[in-house]
């Protein structure tokens, strides 16, 4: 069984540019969230998707923006950078129905500098 | 709203030592409650839940934590750490209905020989 990958690892780019991040959900989950986990921080919630639909946002700008596909694997796309974006972007992964919380298995993540 | 507190920013203990890491969060109705640890470059880990029934959790690593409602806590104790236990600890709540989790600030162990 493949856990949740995600790539690329590292990544460095300037201000006001536009970047993806991708996020391969672990087999048989159809549920992906993406956390933010700035320097000393805890992780924060972006976002969630379910079945390919937004499901549950946090306080995060439209800017960040996200996509799954169908299969179920998953985009975080972050416009106009900022130099706050510099963070460990974590995506996790679960199989999710709403009768009940299920557990979710986090990503190595990628770490995106911003100059 | 939810909340997750971990007062403790910094932990030192000698290994074999007894851990406790302190965590307390606000929320309206019964928490799902979690413990994950992070190694240095690594993403999270699960220890241990809580979503219901017996107040003390047994978790891996020879984790376990105990859920005291009347105190909003969920403190991580292990009678004996050894130095692979130095990492990251994120205390997190998720609330019903959603599955998204607030993490505490997190607390760092460091384990002296």
């Amino acid at each position: 069984e493949t856990g949740v990958t995600q790539s690329p690892t590292h990544l460095i780019k300037t201000r006001g540019q536009q970047v993806t991040l991708r996020c391969s959900s672990q087999s048989g989950h159809n549920t992906v969230s993406w956390y933010q986990q700035a320097l000393g921080q805890g992780p924060q919630f972006i976002f969630q998707y379910y079945r390919e639909e937004e499901n549950g946002r946090g306080n995060f700008p439209p800017r960040f923006s996200g996509l799954q596909f169908p299969n179920y694997s998953s985009e975080l796309n972050v416009n106009a950078l900022e130099l706050d974006d510099s963070a460990l972007y974590l995506c996790a992964s679960s199989f999710d129905t709403y009768a009940r919380y299920n557990e979710q298995f986090f990503g190595p993540g990628t770490r995106l500098t911003v100059l | 709203a939810q909340s997750v507190t971990q007062p403790d920013i910094h932990i030192t203990v000698s290994e074999g030592a007894s851990l406790e890491l302190r965590c307390n969060y606000s929320y309206g109705a019964t928490p799902y409650l979690f413990w994950y640890v992070q190694s240095p470059g690594q993403g999270l880990q699960l220890l241990l839940k809580y979503f219901s029934g017996d107040t003390l959790v047994q978790g891996i690593k020879g984790f376990e934590a105990e859920f005291k409602r009347s105190q909003s806590s969920f403190n991580l104790r292990k009678p004996s750490v050894h130095w692979s236990d130095a990492a990251e600890y994120f205390c997190a709540v998720g609330q019903t209905g959603a599955n998204n989790l607030f993490f505490g600030t997190g607390t760092r162990l460091t384990v002296i020989p």
